[in-house]
C-alpha cells in the first residue's frame, strides 16, 4: 500500500531562519511527488512536480528535491507570508490513467517576524 | 474569477439529513475528483470521474454518491449524513493531458 509520511507535524521558524521540510514515501513504482500549499479555510495550491531522483524545482524562496525514497521542500530566509500547511502527494505508476494522489498529513509552518 | 468553485462554502446539518455539494469549473479540464479532509489524516478521495459517463469509487466512497451532469459540474451527496462525515471537502480538476489536480476552495461540512 502506498504511504507518505511528512515531518515535522509542525514547524515555527524565525523569518530569514531557513529550514527543511521531509517527506518520506512509499509506493509501487513513482508517477510523481507533488508539493501543494494550503492556507487557512483554502483548498491546497500547487507548487511543484518532482518525476525521478536527483529532480529539483525552485520557486521564489521554495527548493523541492526528489530522492529514492523522499522528497525535501527548503525553505531558504523565509517570511511570514510563507506561513502555511504544506502538503505532499504521491503518484503511483500503476494509477497514472486515474492519477490517484496518496496524501501526507501535511507540515504546519509558522513564520515569524 | 476562481477556476474550481464549490458551494456551499460552509454547512451545518443535522444526522440524518440529505445534502449536496457542488462543484464547478471554467478550466475546461475533463477529469474531477471529490475528497475529503480531516486532521492529522490528509487529504482522502471519495470519488473521481473521467467525462460525464465514467464514475469511479475511490478508497472511501461509502455513504457518499455522486452525479457528473456535465464536463464542468460534480455534485457530492449524503444520502444521509452523520457525524463522522464532519470534515472539509475539497473538489479537484485534472486534465487528462497533464498530472496536476487543482483544488477548488472547499466546504466546510459539519454534521450534528
Amino acid at each position: 500500500e502506498d504511504q507518505v509520511t511528512q515531518s515535522p507535524e509542525a514547524l515555527r521558524l524565525q523569518e530569514g531562519e531557513s529550514s527543511s521540510l521531509n517527506c518520506s514515501y512509499t509506493v509501487s513504482g513513482l508517477r510523481g511527488l507533488f508539493w501543494y500549499r494550503q492556507d487557512p479555510g483554502k483548498g491546497p495550491e500547487f507548487l511543484f512536480t518532482l518525476y525521478s531522483a536527483g529532480e529539483e524545482k525552485e520557486k521564489e524562496r521554495l527548493k523541492a528535491t526528489l530522492t529514492k525514497k523522499e522528497s525535501f521542500l527548503h525553505i531558504t530566509a523565509p517570511k511570514p507570508e510563507d506561513s502555511a500547511t504544506y502538503l505532499c502527494a504521491v503518484q503511483a505508476r500503476t494509477t497514472d490513467s486515474w492519477g490517484k494522489l496518496q496524501f501526507g498529513a501535511g507540515t504546519q509552518v509558522v513564520v515569524t517576524p | 474569477d476562481a477556476d474550481v468553485t464549490q458551494t456551499p462554502r460552509n454547512r451545518i446539518t443535522k444526522t440524518g439529513k440529505r445534502i449536496m455539494l457542488e462543484c464547478s469549473q471554467t478550466k475546461g479540464h475533463d477529469r474531477m475528483y471529490w475528497y475529503r479532509q480531516d486532521p492529522g489524516l490528509g487529504l482522502r478521495l471519495i470519488y473521481y470521474s473521467f467525462d460525464v459517463k465514467d464514475i469511479n469509487k475511490g478508497e472511501i466512497s461509502d455513504g457518499y454518491s455522486v452525479s457528473r451532469q456535465a464536463q464542468a459540474k460534480f455534485s457530492l451527496s449524503l444520502e444521509s449524513a452523520i457525524p463522522n462525515q464532519t470534515a472539509l471537502y475539497f473538489c479537484a480538476t485534472r486534465s487528462s493531458g497533464t498530472d496536476t489536480q487543482y483544488f477548488g476552495p472547499g466546504t466546510r461540512l459539519t454534521v450534528l
